[in-house]
């Protein structure tokens, strides 16, 4: 069964500190996403990727985030300069089109800021 | 516009009964529903979804019920069991219309707890 992986499955970091946030998709998967959930809330849409770009953001990604996949195969979230309330669950998933018509979750990765 | 609005925010059921979780949506743009269930430390997972061309479509003992003119969708869960205690996602996205990114919208959730 196809899966994503998400590394760290933990990260602590102090205020103000970057943080890389590192997914594997789904091999030939075309689209991918991340996702957050605050502890006890719903999940909510940061950012998709197309087609190594950006085609939509929410209003939660502001500039202190960005995406990049810089060999093909990792899909990562970049926090420059994390605050307390970016302390949450942040999951990756991935998505293509054809007969298969899901978008798969990994298991995330929780961000916790002091 | 984009909101997904569920119900209960959370509910116990008896080993056996059904459990009823509703959504209802507002962008009529959405065309593709599905549910996740997601437990404890882990991500969600697709549990079953439905497009509006369909009233109604069931997997085993989970079952949509879809109704167009309402832009509400809800999950029935028969002969619930202890395994199913997890919280359940309504999601809605615009898969099929062509535009965008095919990002999902998801209700707040309900967390189910099926005792013995």
């Amino acid at each position: 069964e196809p899966e994503v992986t998400q590394t760290p499955s933990h990260q602590v970091t102090q205020m103000g500190q970057e943080v890389i946030l590192r997914c594997v998709p789904i091999s030939n998967h075309l689209y991918f996403y991340w996702y957050r959930q605050i502890l006890g809330q719903k999940v909510e849409f940061l950012v998709s990727f197309y087609n190594n770009e950006i085609s939509e953001k929410s209003e939660i990604f502001d500039d202190q985030f960005s995406v990049e996949r810089p060999d093909g195969s990792n899909f990562t979230l970049k926090i420059r300069s994390t605050k307390l309330e970016d302390s949450a669950m942040y999951f990756c998933a991935t998505w293509t089109s054809g007969r298969i018509d899901e978008q798969f979750f990994g298991p995330g990765t929780r961000l916790t800021v002091l | 516009q984009q909101q997904v609005k569920q119900s209960p925010q959370s509910l116990i059921v008896q080993k056996g009964g059904i459990s009823i979780i509703n959504c209802a949506y507002e962008n009529t743009a959405f065309d593709y529903f599905p549910w996740y269930q997601q437990f404890p430390g882990k991500g969600p997972a697709l549990l079953i979804a439905i497009r509006p061309d369909v009233s109604e479509k069931k997997e085993g003992r989970f079952t949509i019920s879809f109704n167009k003119s309402a832009k509400q969708f809800s999950l029935h869960i028969m002969d619930s069991q202890p395994g199913d205690s997890a919280t359940y996602f309504c999601a809605a996205s615009n898969r099929y219309s062509g535009a965008g990114s095919y990002q999902l919208t998801f209700g707040k959730g309900t967390k189910l707890s099926v005792i013995p």
